[in-house]
């Protein structure tokens, strides 16, 4: 398949410690976006990159949170010295890009911190 | 203001009914609108674009009003596949960011 893939699928760790997420966006695909989703609650905007440019960090809640795109593909987002409040699954989009902004999802990582 | 503001619902519809969800935003030089489908612990997926002129895709039609910056999405002829939560998305002020509503929840009954 050629979709979003997102990885791992499930991640339980304990509080305190850090946590990394990778995103491997459709090929082609110059956007990547991360967003939140706490259970019952709607999509919650973290960073968005677009090509080679400055990423939009607007919605990182914290300094705990960072995020990269390597090589303008694959992208990782770490969460240090992780909180329960932290549990939620992130979800991982790509598009074509800012002129073509359907956004494809990835199945997401589902977080949990103890 | 929110970006997007969508009824949550929920809807609980019986199977054959016509159903309807509306949502506004408030940037109005957003140029894309789309609705979104999320099935429970699922991941978003593209239900249809949103045109200026309106646009149906079978059961589902779109309606965008710019002038009161509301958006439409009819669906006819319930099925229990239906069900599901519906997001309304928007264009927003940031090229190439998209802003989803927390969307609405359908349920369809037989």
């Amino acid at each position: 398949g050629a979709g979003v893939s997102q990885s791992p699928s499930n991640k339980v760790t304990e509080k305190g410690k850090d946590v990394e997420l990778r995103c491997d966006p459709i090929s082609g695909h110059t956007a990547l976006y991360w967003y939140r989703q706490s259970l019952g609650q709607g999509l919650e905007f973290l960073i968005y990159f677009q090509g080679n440019s400055a990423p939009d960090k607007s919605g990182l809640p914290s300094d705990r949170f960072s995020a990269e795109r390597t090589g303008g593909s694959v992208s990782t987002l770490t969460i240090q010295r992780t909180q329960q409040e932290d549990s939620a699954v992130y979800l991982c989009a790509s598009s074509l890009g800012s002129s073509q902004n359907i956004q494809y999802f990835g199945a997401g990582t589902r977080l949990s911190v103890l | 203001r929110k970006e997007v503001e969508q009824d949550p619902g929920p809807f609980n519809v019986p199977e054959g009914a016509t159903v309807a969800f509306n949502c506004t935003y408030s940037n109005s030089a957003s140029q894309s609108f789309f609705w979104y489908r999320q099935d429970c612990r699922k991941e978003p997926k593209l239900l249809m674009s949103v045109y200026s002129s309106g646009n149906e895709d079978g059961r589902f039609t779109a309606q965008l009003n710019r002038a009161s910056q509301y958006i439409s999405l009819l669906i006819r002829d319930s099925k229990l596949s239906d069900s599901a939560t519906y997001l309304c998305v928007v264009e927003g002020s940031t090229l190439g960011r998209l802003y989803f509503g927390r969307g609405t929840q359908l349920t369809v009954w037989p």
